[in-house]
């Protein structure tokens, strides 16, 4: 079985603050994925990458970086966290184009 | 246009009825589709593939309409633990695109 695993399930952390969310993939995936989901709005893809070092902008890249040094984990980072980015964040990975993905069990970040 | 629209529903079932919703896609050069379930406040999970020529696994049928531009997903002798919300998934190569969901309820 495919195992995404990241790093916290609730978070809680300031205005300003710099935050950090980790995701590891155990089944040597080349596509990993973040997005957050929000009541209404539905999943929204923030960052995705192809393969390690490689990173592409999704549809709402403001305000967010992305790291993949290594293959099997790719890194959100929130540089300067505000209340508007107090959400659900999935992490996913697939093995290729036109292949499922797999979540991972989300992280509810609130941003006080 | 949403490039993939589902019935948000809610559709409220009793036990042992069929439920059937769709999800249509805007682009025509889509390649694969899937459909997942995310109970509340949880991660979405596959449920299964959907294949031109239509597939089943168990009790959950999935076809696709290429003309139309529209997969389904029909659930026969609902169990309470279907209850859920069901996710479409419409991928081009890189791109994929998530319907906002249709929920399910399946009461005794």
């Amino acid at each position: 079985d495919v195992k995404v695993t990241q790093s916290s399930r609730y978070l809680v952390k300031r205005t300003g603050e710099k935050v950090f969310l980790e995701c590891v993939q155990d089944m040597d995936h080349e596509n990993m994925f973040w997005y957050r989901q929000d009541p209404g709005l539905g999943l929204r893809l923030i960052y995705f990458s192809y393969d390690v070092k490689m990173k592409e902008k999704g549809d709402i890249p403001e305000g967010y970086s992305v790291s993949r040094e290594k293959k099997e984990r790719f890194s959100l980072i929130l540089e300067s966290a505000s209340t508007n980015q107090t959400s659900m964040y999935l992490c996913a990975s697939r093995r290729g184009a036109n292949q499922p993905q797999h979540f991972g069990d989300g992280t509810r970040l609130s941003i006080l | 246009r949403k490039e993939v629209e589902q019935d948000p529903g809610p559709f409220n079932v009793p036990e042992g009825a069929t439920v059937a919703f769709n999800c249509t896609y805007s682009n025509s050069a889509s390649q694969s589709f899937f459909w997942y379930r995310q109970d509340c406040r949880k991660e979405p999970k596959l449920l299964m593939s959907v294949y031109s020529s239509g597939n089943e696994d168990g009790r959950f049928t999935a076809q696709l309409n290429r003309a139309s531009q529209y997969i389904s997903l029909l659930i026969r002798d609902s169990k309470l633990s279907d209850s859920a919300t069901y996710l479409c998934v419409v991928n081009d190569d890189y791109k994929l695109s998530f319907g906002a969901g249709t929920t399910v309820t399946v009461r005794a």
